[in-house]
């Protein structure tokens, strides 16, 4: 079973931040925060990860909490071109992706 | 390869047929999983190999269901005497190693079985 919990849905006006929370409140201390996106029917990609820091890419920022519960990805300038479903996933780098339900994001011209 | 390709990228079969899905993973990735993804769910874990070795199968739904990757590069996934029930996308990912931080999905093959 997946052991993050997504709102199954979520807006964004194009050119706005969008900012995707993730609960996962079991997580245990070798476990990394990944977040995927799949677009449409296309296969899974991968966005960005971490441990306990805050990570930052060209495609996004992971904003993890002190205590590692919860995380909030943030797309900077969201496009109509991110529209997709949103998949934040906790794992120990040991093999399987656990993918739950996910975030429906649609941005909005 | 410049990407994880898979064929049929659609397959149309009778109940009780087998069918054998195929997956070309990127030429230097030691590992490679498979996932079933239901209409409107998230992609759920099978199968995965490391190299030609196959150490976790935990999410196979039933012995109908085999994966093969004899020579560490391609693989394949069989389902024998299909049910309607196995109607879904099935996707291919690959990685550099067992360890790495990113998965590569392939297009994914769509199953229909009437």
């Amino acid at each position: 079973d997946a052991k993050t919990t997504q709102p199954p849905s979520m807006d964004c006006a194009e050119g706005r931040a969008a900012n995707l929370p993730c609960n996962h409140s079991t997580i245990s201390g070798n476990e990394y925060v990944y977040w995927y996106r799949q677009i449409h029917s296309q296969g899974p990609q991968y966005i960005i990860h971490g441990l306990k820091n805050n990570e930052t890419n060209e495609m996004a920022s992971l904003i993890i909490t002190e205590d590692r519960k919860s995380s909030t990805l943030i797309l900077p300038h969201a496009t109509l071109r991110d529209t997709a479903v949103y998949y934040c996933i906790v794992y120990n780098q040991g093999g399987k992706l656990i993918f739950g339900q996910g975030t429906e994001l649609s941005v909005k011209p | 390869g410049a990407g994880v390709s898979q064929s049929p990228r659609y397959k149309v079969t009778k109940r009780g047929q087998d069918v054998t899905l195929r997956c070309d993973p990127i030429s230097s990735h030691a590992t490679l999983y498979w996932y079933q993804q239901a209409l409107g769910q998230g992609p759920e874990f099978l199968t995965y190999f490391n190299y030609e070795a196959q150490p976790d199968k935990s999410g196979l739904p039933s012995d109908r269901f085999s994966a093969e990757r004899p020579e560490g590069s391609i693989s394949t996934l069989t389902i024998q005497r299909t049910e309607q029930r196995d109607s879904a996308m099935y996707r291919c990912a690959s990685s550099l190693d067992r360890g790495s931080n990113e998965q590569f999905f392939g297009p994914g093959t769509r199953l229909t079985v009437l």
